[in-house]
């Protein structure tokens, strides 16, 4: 059974002040692992894709990097728009049923 | 600018009436899923469609039902609203198992 745990559950930074997310999963032939961006009261937002260790994506100022065991989503002088729940899925083959983690909730003061 | 549409986006309604959630997509996505996700908790996966004609449960029993009659339209229905039912129902969709679903914004149902 694929599994998925992030950590931590809530993390407060001050504007500026960088820091990373982590996912740590098991899964059985990983087809993709995913990270998603939720704001209160909307669905997850798509943000990148990793499919083999050792893989990189950036987007502003975030960027995702994966090993066989886990991946990091990586938050550079983070701002306060930055707030948000990011969640983690993977993608095990033969399956088209992602599992997703229960999310982190990040909170950027000002 | 949204792909994929769920109505109504709040529902306030009482024990024991039928409820349709309707998700409508754009995107000619063959592959459909219905979430429930409460405050703080993972998404649990209630129902999932491979294409028309196709239905099957997750792994959270919810007393629903879904039909796939068209690619672009999975509604959800509870026959009897019970005020366990009361959570956040999200829909995606997907075109091929390694590619990130797109969600809508959720249905946030209430039922006193």
């Amino acid at each position: 059974e694929d599994q998925v745990t992030q950590s931590p559950e809530a993390l407060r930074l001050q504007e500026g002040e960088s820091s990373s997310l982590n996912c740590s999963y098991t899964v059985s032939g990983l087809r993709g692992l995913f990270w998603y961006r939720q704001d209160p009261g909307k669905g997850p937002e798509f943000l990148f894709t990793l499919y083999s260790a050792g893989e990189e994506k950036e987007k502003e100022r975030l960027k995702a990097t994966l090993t066989k065991k886990e991946s990091f989503l990586h938050i550079t002088a983070p701002k306060p728009e930055d707030s948000a729940t990011y969640l983690c899925a993977v993608q095990s083959g033969g399956s088209y049923i992602p599992t997703f983690g229960r999310g982190t909730s990040l909170i950027v003061h000002p | 600018e949204a792909d994929i549409y769920q109505t109504p986006r709040y529902l306030v309604i009482g024990t024991g009436k039928k409820i349709t959630l309707e998700c409508s997509q754009t995107m000619g996505h063959d592959k459909m899923y219905w979430y429930q996700q409460d405050p703080g908790m993972e998404l649990h996966l209630i129902h999932y469609s491979y294409g028309v004609n196709s239905t099957e449960k997750g792994d959270l029993s919810s007393e629903s039902t879904v039909s796939r009659i068209r690619t672009e339209h999975f509604p959800l229905t509870l026959e009897s609203a019970r005020p366990s039912h009361t959570s956040q129902y999200l829909c995606a969709s997907t075109s091929h198992g390694n590619q990130p679903q797109h969600f809508g914004d959720g249905t946030r149902l209430s039922i006193l």
